[in-house]
């Protein structure tokens, strides 16, 4: 098993540009989100996904949509890149009843 | 909302000794699941230790250990014969375990505290 996988690694924008910041995970997991880490703040919830189809918000979801048309995969898109956006980017999986996440290595975004 | 407080934002501690990690939570549930992760510099976030609200003994994983005080939200870590790769930021996190509730799926982290381990 690959386990989560995201892409890119690192990625430079500039204001306004759009990108969509990939995941995927071939556990069957039911459950994948979408954390940003910044310096003193831990990680922050931006999306999750209870299956496919079903997608909610989480803490900090303005400037950023998702969608979940398979059980693999959960794209992250940032529809108008703002220098705020700027952080470490990560995906992860759970199942129940364990609930630990499995995380995926991070993207690097920087905004200019 | 449930909130996660890692009162500590470094600790440090010397080779083979112990250190003990702070983390309290609040919430409202009864049903709930904690976690310590750790991020070493490569960035990559590992699950060290896990546990289930209404299972009363602690978890332990090796050198691992956490005291789980339920009625004072507390949940701490313990790094027994400390090794120089312990050395990372480590994260405690919560989720719910209620199906019903609106926090369902989510986890909450604290702010993170970073470990320095000395030769």
């Amino acid at each position: 098993n690959a386990g989560v996988t995201q892409t890119p690694k690192f990625q430079v924008l500039k204001t306004g540009q759009s990108m969509t910041l990939q995941c995927a995970q071939d556990m069957n997991h039911e459950y994948m989100s979408w954390y940003r880490q910044d310096p003193g703040m831990g990680l922050r919830l931006i999306h999750y996904s209870v299956g496919a189809g079903i997608t909610d918000q989480g803490e900090v979801p303005n400037g950023y949509n998702v969608s979940r048309s398979t059980t693999e995969d959960f794209p992250l898109r940032l529809l108008s890149a703002a220098p705020s956006q700027t952080s470490v980017y990560f995906c992860a999986s759970s199942l129940y009843p364990r609930w630990e996440q499995y995380f995926g290595p991070g993207t690097r975004l920087t905004v200019t | 909302a449930q909130t996660v407080t890692q009162s500590q934002p470094e600790m440090s501690v010397q080779e083979a000794e112990t250190v003990t990690l702070s983390c309290t939570y609040d919430t409202s549930e009864s049903d709930y699941y904690l976690f310590w992760y750790k991020q070493p510099p490569s960035r990559q976030m590992i699950l060290v230790i896990r546990q289930e609200a209404y299972k009363q003994q602690n978890a332990t994983e090796n050198r691992f250990s956490v005291n789980f005080q339920k009625a004072a939200k507390s949940f701490s870590l313990k790094i027994s014969d400390s090794q120089l790769g312990d050395a990372a930021m480590y994260f405690c996190a919560y989720r719910s375990g209620d199906a019903g509730g609106t926090s369902y799926g989510k986890l909450t982290f604290g702010q993170g505290t970073i470990l320095t381990v000395h030769p």
